[in-house]
């Protein structure tokens, strides 16, 4: 039972225009959530995270945004550079702390950014 | 980069043969992780340590299991490999402050045949 959505498996989009991932979650509990992007035969990295307390993070040309009413969280780059394109998985946690196991992942989302 | 290393990379293996991943991790972090990645599914947690000989079961631990005798080494053993676990194993580490995220190796791509 998947708690945390990816809808959308890819994502096509032109060098400097916005990118917007989305990503959907079932579990009214969750309270921290995080994006990772990870390029072929690389792990995972991590990108952003956004605590329930806020509604936008940003760093540089990557914000998160968090909807708790409707469970929904965005992704927005901007703008979008060739080397953006990757898999890019959200992930969600309640009470995430270090050492927990507890985090839930997306099915990811392809993006290509075309030059 | 956190200093974790998996091996072997890449491996192939017949179904019931026994196999053995490795995690090494250089930044003496204490929580260690192992995750599949399978298209469809995402990430999912397999087993966790949270210290030297302890460790716990993840989401989909069934046929896995997992040993750890030095703080750098995560071991995850598969004791007869099926088609089922043919999959892209990643190790993970968090760091030391509160709220740190999971820092991930490069990844082992298995494949059951």
């Amino acid at each position: 039972d998947q708690q945390v959505k990816q809808n959308s498996p890819s994502l096509s989009v032109q060098e400097g225009r916005i990118s917007i991932l989305n990503c959907d979650y079932t579990n009214s509990m969750f309270d921290y959530f995080l994006w990772y992007k990870k390029y072929p035969a690389e792990g995972p990295t991590f990108l952003i995270s956004i605590s329930s307390i806020k509604d936008k993070n940003e760093d540089g040309r990557f914000t998160v945004f968090l909807n708790k009413s409707a469970k929904h969280l965005s992704l927005h780059i901007v703008p979008s550079q060739p080397g953006d394109s990757a898999v890019y998985f959200c992930a969600a946690s309640h009470g995430w702390r270090t050492g927990a196991n507890n985090l839930f992942f997306g099915t990811g989302t392809r993006l290509t950014v075309i030059p | 980069d956190a200093g974790i290393t998996q091996s072997p990379r890449h491996k192939v293996t017949e179904t019931g043969t026994p196999v053995t991943l490795r995690c090494h991790q250089t930044e003496n972090h204490r929580y260690m992780y192992w995750y599949r990645q399978d298209p469809g599914h995402g990430l999912r947690l397999i087993h966790y340590s949270y210290g030297v000989k302890d460790t716990d079961k993840g989401e989909v631990s069934d046929g896995y299991s997992v040993s750890r005798s030095k703080t750098e080494d995560f071991l995850l053993t598969l004791e007869s490999a099926t088609s089922s676990q043919t999959s892209v194993y990643f190790c993970a580490i968090t760091g030391t402050k509160n709220n740190s995220p999971l820092h991930f190796g490069n990844g082992t791509r298995l494949t059951v045949t």
